[in-house]
């Protein structure tokens, strides 16, 4: 089965402090792609990152970074010097490749970053 | 950059009415999806649409439910009689293609069921 967890459902931060959004996973396939999408108050889903099951390099973007480890199915966001707008929901996603290409969201994370 | 673009963006229906939800996807996509968020709750997968049919669909996409692509460029999303629990943010998406290709969503159309 393919699945997304988010333990963590809510976080709040003061700005300037560092936080981690864990994300774990389940799936068959054995090509797969992981996502995390943040959605403002303002409701869209706004696209952060795609990776590769077969990329396992870290990647950061400005004050973002993301671990993949495949040998805990983890791909874990860290937002490093925290802002007040990256306060929103934070869902990591799943899709596959083989049996589905659907996109497996979990249950997000709500960031309140305080001032 | 190339949008999905959705109307409207929000929409109050009766109970029991027919609603259409409408999406414009990226002009060279060929994959295409909805998916639903009930208020406070993760997003789910309901169908996805591909050669002028439906490749896969959720437990959620009942009859209820349908979509077209009546003319080549809009997507729509129909659901016959609205219910209370049907209130929720559709979201549209598509791709250019399988697998490789990222997905880019619309903005959501908020459908509220009176």
């Amino acid at each position: 089965a393919q699945k997304v967890t988010q333990a963590q459902t809510e976080i709040s931060v003061v700005e300037k402090e560092d936080v981690t959004l864990d994300c774990v996973y389940e799936t068959r396939d054995t090509t797969y792609y992981l996502f995390w999408y943040k959605q403002p108050p303002s409701g869209e889903l706004v696209f952060l990152i795609r990776r590769n099951s077969f990329d396992e390099q870290n990647e950061i973007s400005g004050r973002y970074s993301w671990n993949f480890q495949k040998s805990t199915s983890s791909f874990n966001f860290t937002i490093t010097a925290s802002q007040v707008v990256d306060s929103a929901v934070y869902f990591c996603a799943l899709s596959g490749t083989v049996f589905t290409d659907k996109l497996i969201f979990g249950t997000g994370t709500r960031l309140q970053v305080f001032p | 950059e190339p949008e999905v673009t959705q109307t409207p963006s929000h929409q109050v229906t009766q109970m029991g009415q027919e609603v259409i939800l409408r999406c414009v996807p990226i002009s060279n996509h060929l994959y295409f999806y909805w998916y639903r968020q009930i208020l406070g709750q993760k997003v789910e997968f309901l169908v996805s649409f591909y050669n002028n049919e439906i490749s896969e669909k959720s437990e959620i996409f009942d009859d209820q439910f349908s979509v077209e692509r009546p003319d080549g460029s809009n997507f729509t999303l129909k659901i016959r009689s609205t219910k209370l629990e049907d209130s929720a943010m559709y979201f549209c998406a598509s791709r250019q293609g399988h697998s490789n290709y990222g997905y880019t969503f619309g903005s959501g159309t908020r459908l509220t069921v009176v």
